[in-house]
């Protein structure tokens, strides 16, 4: 069965420190990785999206993730963050065998002015 | 304008009396999907939809049921609420199931007493 395993529930951050939030997936096929960012009272909106090629993928606002296929990883990273990061975060996967889409637990992030 | 839209977005109601939240996609996707939110879980999956009349079990579909009998609208129906169905409800769609971006409806609050 599908799995998302996101390791950090909580993060906090200094402005301009760099950030990784690592998730590791359980899945025996093919996968389709992404990222979500839930702000404050807002709904999710997709960060960045791994379906094939690259894999390093680069997102929305300064953000990036790395596929590592033998490890089964796909870690959200920030050179420098920002006050406005304050969010929590989800890694999600989609396995090319059927069409659900787990979801990790998240991880709520919050960046120190 | 692209949306995914829910109603109600809060409500409370008491155990056992039925109720239905809308959700409406104005984008002519196919695929349609409900989840919850709640505290430390991240999102579960609780049913999605690939098509007209096709619907499909996610993670957590127990106490709960769907119907799409149009493309635009998935209602998502609770037959006997109980306490442990409190929770945040999205909607969310994306245009088939190898399209990356899904949106996501603002989300409904529902509290069961």
């Amino acid at each position: 069965a599908q799995s998302v395993s996101q390791h950090n529930h909580h993060v906090i951050l200094s402005e301009a420190a760099s950030l990784e939030l690592g998730c590791n997936y359980s899945y025996g096929g093919t996968v389709n990785l992404f990222w979500y960012v839930q702000y404050p009272g807002q709904h999710l909106q997709l960060l960045l999206k791994y379906f094939s090629g690259d894999p390093l993928v680069k997102g929305i606002k300064g953000f990036e993730a790395e596929f590592i296929k033998s490890k089964f990883s796909f870690n959200l990273r920030k050179p420098s963050v920002q006050w406005s990061d304050t969010a929590e975060y989800f890694c999600a996967v989609n396995g090319d065998r059927d069409d659900k889409i787990i979801f990790g637990k998240g991880t709520r992030l919050h960046i120190l002015p | 304008e692209a949306q995914v839209t829910q109603n109600p977005r809060y409500l409370i109601t008491v155990t056992g009396k039925k109720l239905t939240v809308t959700c409406s996609q104005n984008m002519n996707h196919e695929y349609m999907s409900w989840y919850r939110q709640d505290p430390g879980l991240g999102l579960r999956q609780i049913y999605y939809s690939m098509n007209v009349e096709v619907t499909d079990k996610g993670d957590v579909p127990e106490g709960y049921k769907v119907s799409r009998k149009e493309k635009r609208n998935f209602p998502l129906i609770l037959e006997s609420p109980s306490p442990n169905q409190t929770s945040l409800y999205f909607c969310a769609s994306r245009l088939d199931r190898n399209q990356e971006t899904q949106y996501f409806g603002p989300g409904t609050r529902l509290l069961v007493l």
